[in-house]
């Protein structure tokens, strides 16, 4: 138990589909991330939310669109996707972004693929 | 090209036995440098933090290095287990941003019985 929780575990999807990520954190952090892992390569920060403010858009595509209601949950929102966005979507929590000593604390991830 | 460099990209030891991950980094001025480990099907753990004053951090059979001279830190696994199978990913925190870290993009290690 990571103290962050994602769904669903597994997504497939058409390129015309919407859909969307959950993520909770049971930790009492304040900020909250969205990554992307794909194959051999190193994580790349998407979103990045403080106190439910977005203080992060790392240039992703309007096709991903965030959604932070509460420091708690946290909203990924895909529509019209394209094959090179099939990967890992992660989830991460810390205390506070600006702290420097706290890890983030990752969920499992979801695997997205697009047909 | 990225900031922090991770090699073997993976390999394969047989249990029992000990292995070194590297990680070369360009970021400076850095805060901190993490391993994390990640199981397959899971998102990654942390492992160890060390800041650029620290030669050695251990976390049970897991011994990182840094040196931050010439920007190379390590990650030692002592007597392996088949748990120890996962990725490896080393981290590194800039002092200018709170918010983006540098990856690795992992190395792959698989203990074999």
């Amino acid at each position: 138990e990571t103290g962050v929780t994602q769904t669903p575990r597994h997504l497939v999807m058409g390129m015309t589909n919407k859909k969307s990520l959950k993520c909770e954190q049971h930790l009492g952090h304040n900020a909250m991330y969205w990554y992307k892992q794909s194959a051999k390569k190193p994580l790349e920060l998407m979103f990045v939310y403080s106190l439910e403010e977005r203080v992060e858009n790392n240039s992703v595509p309007s096709r991903f669109s965030p959604e932070c209601p509460n420091s708690s949950h946290l909203f990924l929102h895909l529509h019209t996707l394209q094959p090179e966005d099939s990967a890992l979507y992660l989830c991460a929590s810390s205390q506070d972004p600006t702290g420097r000593w706290q890890p983030q604390h990752f969920g499992d991830g979801t695997r997205l693929s697009i047909l | 090209k990225n900031q922090v460099e991770q090699s073997p990209q993976s390999l394969i030891i047989l249990e029992g036995k000990n292995c070194t991950l590297q990680c070369n980094y360009t970021v400076s001025p850095f805060s901190n440098l993490r391993w994390y480990k990640q199981d397959t099907g899971r998102g990654p753990v942390s492992l160890t933090i060390m800041t650029f004053s620290e030669n050695t951090k251990s976390n049970g059979r897991y011994t990182a290095t840094l040196d931050a001279d010439t920007k190379q830190s390590s990650l030692h696994i002592t007597a392996s287990q088949l748990s120890d199978s996962a990725s490896y990913i080393c981290v590194v925190r800039p002092l200018s941003n709170d918010y983006k870290l540098s990856f690795g993009a992992g190395t792959t290690v698989t203990v074999r019985a």
